[in-house]
């Protein structure tokens, strides 16, 4: 079985741009949340996506937002860049919400100069 | 606010010896608690449970503690091996957002020869 897919794996942006980043859940998946990876941060909840619906929502800004398709593919997407911004996005899969496994993708890494 | 602490950025343990990686919550509302294993380039992989109803967790090499009084859980690795070292991150789900994983900010463990 496939594992969590993430593309790109890596991005370099300018402030002020926007960028949309993508997740292929594991095959029977519908559950997928994103993480945003720091240093000295660790792993933080961004969103969780549960059949096209948005179930959670850590305590990001509005610029950051997401969506799941009908296939449970979702996409991130982040507006009107930061440097703050730069970090390594992961994404996890799981078979459904609440208390399933969480997989987690190889990440995307993006820089923002 | 960090709610899960993991107050060691990193660990060096003789390989065959036990590796100990702790973890302190403030959280009370966190009934299950994860350990994640992550390697450079790749997604964390999960590596061992406990739920809130238990103080003791082993698989295989793997045993999670938790002390709920003390709000702390630890991971002992025994015997260590070269291909354990890596970045060890806790995680932990409350009863309220399951679906939501709150990590520490990870300890690097490195296994020497």
């Amino acid at each position: 079985k496939a594992g969590v897919t993430q593309t790109p794996r890596y991005l370099i942006k300018t402030r002020g741009q926007q960028v949309t980043l993508s997740c292929s859940p594991i095959s029977g998946h519908r559950s997928v949340s994103w993480y945003q990876q720091t240093p000295g941060q660790g792993l933080q909840f961004l969103f969780e996506y549960f059949s096209e619906t948005q179930r959670n929502k850590g305590n990001f800004p509005g610029r950051f937002s997401g969506r799941q398709f009908s296939n449970s593919r979702s996409e991130m997407n982040v507006s009107t860049l930061e440097l703050g911004d730069s970090a390594l996005y992961l994404c996890a899969s799981s078979f459904a919400s609440g208390r399933s496994e969480q997989f987690f993708g190889p990440g995307t890494r993006l820089t923002v100069l | 606010d960090q709610q899960v602490k993991q107050n060691s950025p990193s660990l060096s343990v003789q390989e065959g010896r036990i590796s100990i990686l702790n973890c302190d919550y403030t959280n009370s509302m966190f009934d299950y608690f994860l350990w994640y294993k992550k390697y450079p380039a790749e997604g964390p992989t999960f590596l061992i449970s406990i739920s809130s109803i238990k103080d003791k967790n082993e698989d295989g090499r793997f045993t999670v503690f938790l002390n709920k009084s003390a709000k702390h859980l630890s991971l002992h690795i025994v015997p260590s091996q070269p291909g354990d070292s890596a970045v060890y991150f806790c995680a932990a789900r409350d009863t309220g957002t399951a679906s939501k994983l709150t990590f520490g900010t990870g300890t690097r463990l490195q296994v020497t020869l």
